[in-house]
């Protein structure tokens, strides 16, 4: 079964600077797509960025970007330039077909 | 454009008691799900439909039935409720093919008592 790993729970930045969150996936299958979700205090899950796999260029959307390496099964989001309003969980994500698999999240503060 | 509303927001229950969780989209995609949200674990897939009639299994599917019998609407019924079923659950739908954003309700707040 494919299955996501976030292994900081926590994560803290200040505010201008930047962060890297981890995540690390397991699938046997080749056609696939990743995602990170930003979930604030309102509960509402906000895409942030998505990649195909079969994509070797790493998407970039504004102030985040992820690497991506599929040989090693990881995809990272980077946010540069932090602000206050980036705290929030972020949830790495797996799609394929219908199935959808969530990483455990990742707490991220900003301090000012 | 109310994208996908869920109800109700919050909603206490008694063990045993049946419910159903409402979905619905306006937004005419193919693709619908659910998932459960639990301390420290994530989202989880509980069932989707990739269309009317069609719907499958996710990750946590046991002690929940779903149907889809419009495009609109995809509800998650509880047929006999359990505190383990104590969990915040969210509805999306998007389109397909599976790089399509979801669009996520804003949750339901489930406790069994």
């Amino acid at each position: 079964a494919q299955t996501v790993t976030q292994s900081q729970p926590e994560m803290s930045v200040q505010e201008a600077e930047t962060v890297t969150l981890s995540c690390t996936y397991d699938t046997s299958e080749s056609d696939y797509y990743l995602f990170w979700y930003k979930q604030p205090p309102s509960r509402q899950m906000i895409l942030v960025i998505r990649q195909e796999a079969y994509k070797q260029q790493n998407a970039t959307e504004n102030r985040f970007s992820v690497n991506f390496q599929k040989a090693a099964k990881s995809f990272s989001l980077k946010i540069s330039d932090s602000q206050l309003g980036d705290a929030a969980m972020y949830f790495c994500a797996y799609r394929s077909a219908g199935d959808m698999r969530f990483g455990a999240g990742t707490r991220l503060t900003v301090k000012p | 454009n109310a994208g996908v509303t869920q109800t109700p927001k919050f909603q206490v229950l008694k063990t045993g008691q049946s419910m159903t969780l409402q979905c619905a989209q306006d937004m005419n995609h193919e693709y619908m799900s659910w998932y459960r949200q639990d301390p420290g674990m994530g989202l989880r897939l509980i069932h989707y439909s990739v269309g009317a009639g069609i719907t499958d299994q996710g990750e946590v599917p046991n002690g929940y039935n779903v149907s889809r019998s419009t495009t609109e609407d995809f509800p998650l019924r509880l047929l006999s409720a359990a505190p383990s079923q104590t969990s915040v659950y969210f509805c999306a739908a998007g389109g397909l093919p599976r790089d399509e954003k979801l669009f996520f309700g804003s949750g339901t707040q489930l406790s069994v008592l």
